[in-house]
């Protein structure tokens, strides 16, 4: 089965860096991807990681360690509007290709 | 380019009540997914569609959840008798394949009472 673990709450200030970690254990892992929730919406595509390494998108960057089952999302100059969930999915082929997401962890950011 | 449209927004029904929702994917995608999310939970996949036909419905509750996609463009999710467990956003998703970047649609908000 596949197993997704991330904080449930985090809280920062305006203008600072914050890391979301994300753990996995799953098979037939195929890439992982991070999606922005605020409240009330639905889900929107931030990153996919596929390979080891760290890929940097504006304020946001997304790293990956496949042999560590772990993976953090990096969002600099925080923003009032960055207050929302953060979702980590998986890529998982279980004899279909499927995306299994974590619980996701909401993101208070303060003045 | 058009986002994935979904109707309604919301609904609210008595328990034993059926309901049904509508999504239309982005243009030309042909892999097509509805996703159950309870509050302060990640969504979870109930179905997949590949054109018009079923990928993976291993997690759809069959006794009282359908699901078809017929000419494999828009498609539709009926929920019978509903429950109030089944209170939930229910997210529609596309993608241009299988192994590609999934978009949302708003999603439709039920409330089972």
């Amino acid at each position: 089965g596949q197993n997704i673990d991330q904080p449930t709450e985090m809280t920062a200030t305006e203008g600072a860096i914050v890391q979301i970690n994300c753990t996995y254990q799953t098979s037939g892992f195929n890439g992982l991807f991070w999606y922005q929730q605020h409240a009330g919406e639905a889900p929107t595509f931030l990153s996919y990681n596929v390979l080891d390494g760290l890929e940097e998108k504006g304020r946001f960057s997304s790293f990956l360690s496949r042999s560590k089952g772990y993976s953090y999302l990096l969002l600099k100059e925080l923003q009032m509007k960055d207050s929302a969930s953060y979702l980590c999915a998986v890529f998982a082929n279980t004899g279909f290709q499927k995306l299994v997401f974590g619980t996701g962890t909401r993101l208070l950011v303060s003045p | 380019e058009a986002g994935v449209a979904q109707s309604p927004r919301y609904k609210i029904i008595e328990k034993r009540q059926s309901v049904a929702f509508w999504c239309n994917p982005i243009s030309g995608h042909a892999t097509l997914y509805w996703y159950q999310q309870i509050l302060g939970q990640g969504p979870k996949l109930l179905i997949q569609f590949q054109n018009n036909g079923v990928v993976d419905d291993s997690q759809l509750p069959k006794d009282r959840f359908s699901a078809e996609r017929l000419k494999g463009v828009d498609s539709t999710l009926k929920i019978q008798p509903a429950k109030l467990e089944d209170s939930a956003v229910y997210l529609c998703a596309s993608s241009s394949d299988r192994v590609e970047t999934q978009y949302f649609g708003p999603g439709t908000r039920l409330l089972v009472l």
